[in-house]
């Protein structure tokens, strides 16, 4: 699977959005791009994935630029509960079994 | 409720000790994954199964085991050849099909005195 460089934290205030950006520069046509969220001490929880179409859904919305060498993990209203370690990975589509491969994450900070 | 469940959640051991992690899924999905997590650090890949009976070595192996001999159940074996035991532990599952997200267990934080 193809690497992923993310900051190592970012500050967001509560109610704005957080955008949390991800270089892919490496990544295959067949690999979509996939973001988890880890709260301390708990398992990693799904979000979002997408291919090279933009994606939303309930917790948050993904942008990956035209050339998919980077993207953008968007909260739009960020909350307190929203302070975790974000995960950007990449993976291989034509795989169900295909592992996950978790670099160090941003951390966000969500500030009242 | 589906999910997976991981226990216990904290868990102390003598060194040179085996210890058993469960891990027991109720979600019908065909793979299962064990990561390592150390401080400040990502996930890292021990072993993971696509199949009952099947499994196969990931990027940390090496003083761990497991088995499948149940769909639900993966437990993982810390053996007393690990020479950093200390970490947290995180199961993990997904279906069969593609372009699925796996689902991850709360953890099993293991410390070893």
């Amino acid at each position: 699977d193809a690497k992923t460089t993310q900051p190592p934290s970012m500050d967001c205030a509560e109610g704005r959005a957080a955008n949390l950006p991800c270089n892919h520069s490496t990544i295959s046509g067949n690999e979509y791009v996939y973001w988890y969220r880890q709260i301390h001490s708990q398992g990693p929880q799904y979000i979002i994935h997408g291919l090279k179409n933009n994606e939303t859904n309930e917790m948050a919305s993904l942008i990956i630029t035209e050339d998919r060498k980077s993207s953008t993990l968007i909260l739009p209203h960020a909350t307190l509960r929203d302070t975790a370690v974000y995960y950007c990975i990449v993976r291989v589509a034509n795989s169900g079994y295909s592992t996950l491969t978790f670099g160090k994450g941003t951390m966000l900070l969500v500030s009242p | 409720d589906g999910g997976i469940t991981q226990s216990p959640k904290y868990l102390f051991r003598k060194e040179g000790q085996n210890v058993t992690l469960s891990c027991e899924q109720n979600l019908n999905h065909d793979a299962m994954y064990w990561y390592r997590q150390d401080p400040g650090q990502g996930l890292r890949l021990i072993y993971y199964s696509q199949i009952v009976n099947d499994f196969q070595k990931g990027d940390i192996a090496e003083g761990y085991s497991v088995s499948r001999e149940k769909k639900e159940s993966f437990p993982l074996t810390v053996t007393s050849a690990q020479k950093n035991p200390t970490a947290f532990y995180l199961c993990a599952s997904s279906p069969a099909t593609v372009n699925t997200e796996a689902f991850f267990g709360q953890g099993t934080r293991l410390t070893v005195v």
